[in-house]
């Protein structure tokens, strides 16, 4: 069974631009999440959708936001791009929404603000 | 709130060496706790995970860790590390029920091998 896939895994954009990143899910899974990885902050959370809806959200500004679609692909896009953007960013995938279900994660989409 | 920190940032071992690597999580109910991995310009993958019942769990890799309520810690251990095993390695706690499949990670340890 493949694994979490996410597009494109490197990006450049500057600042003001806005990006959008897509990940697609293990085959089966309906759950996606999103972290964001930098040096300073480490891995933190940016939400989560289920079944289309977004589930539960982390503390970031409103320029972050995602979808999911009805195949539970998802996308994430971030608005006027800021240099403390750059980052990595990780999409998780699971077979549903819970405590107790493991999260399995893609290769990542590297960003650069400039 | 629930957090979990790893206490070290950088570990030195010799390969063939054993390994352990902290982990302390502060929570409030029964948590969920995970081990993953990094290698450089990786996702994460999961090493093992503990959910309930024993408290030594074995993952892949020849990795176990051990959770120890009492000292709200779940370590990782390997009795001999290889070379391959240099990475950074996380560790991790998932919410309540209602926060879904939110994951609270430590700051992580760097682990270098050495020859």
């Amino acid at each position: 069974k493949a694994g979490v896939t996410q597009t494109p895994r490197y990006l450049i954009k500057t600042r003001g631009q806005q990006v959008t990143l897509s990940c697609s899910p293990i085959s089966g899974h309906r759950s996606v999440s999103w972290y964001q990885q930098t040096p300073g902050q480490g891995l933190q959370f940016l939400f989560e959708y289920f079944s289309e809806t977004q589930r539960n959200k982390g503390n970031f500004p409103g320029r972050f936001s995602g979808r999911q679609f009805s195949n539970s692909r998802s996308e994430m896009n971030v608005s006027t791009l800021e240099l403390g953007d750059s980052a990595l960013y990780l999409c998780a995938s699971s077979f549903a929404s819970g405590v107790q279900e493991t999260q399995y994660f893609g290769p990542g989409t590297r960003l650069l603000v400039l | 709130a629930q957090s979990v920190t790893q206490p070290d940032i950088h570990i030195t071992v010799s390969e063939g060496a054993s390994l352990e690597l902290r982990c302390n999580y502060s929570y409030g109910a029964t948590p969920y706790l995970f081990w993953y991995v990094q290698s450089p310009g990786q996702g994460l993958q999961l090493l093992l995970k503990y959910f309930s019942g024993d408290t030594l769990v074995q993952g892949i890799k020849g990795f176990e860790a051990e959770f120890k309520r009492s000292q709200s810690s779940f370590n990782l251990r390997k009795p001999s590390v290889h070379w391959s095993d240099a990475a950074e390695y996380f560790c991790a706690v998932s919410g309540i029920k209602a926060a879904g499949n939110k994951l609270t990670f430590g700051g992580g340890t760097r682990v270098l091998v050495k020859p």
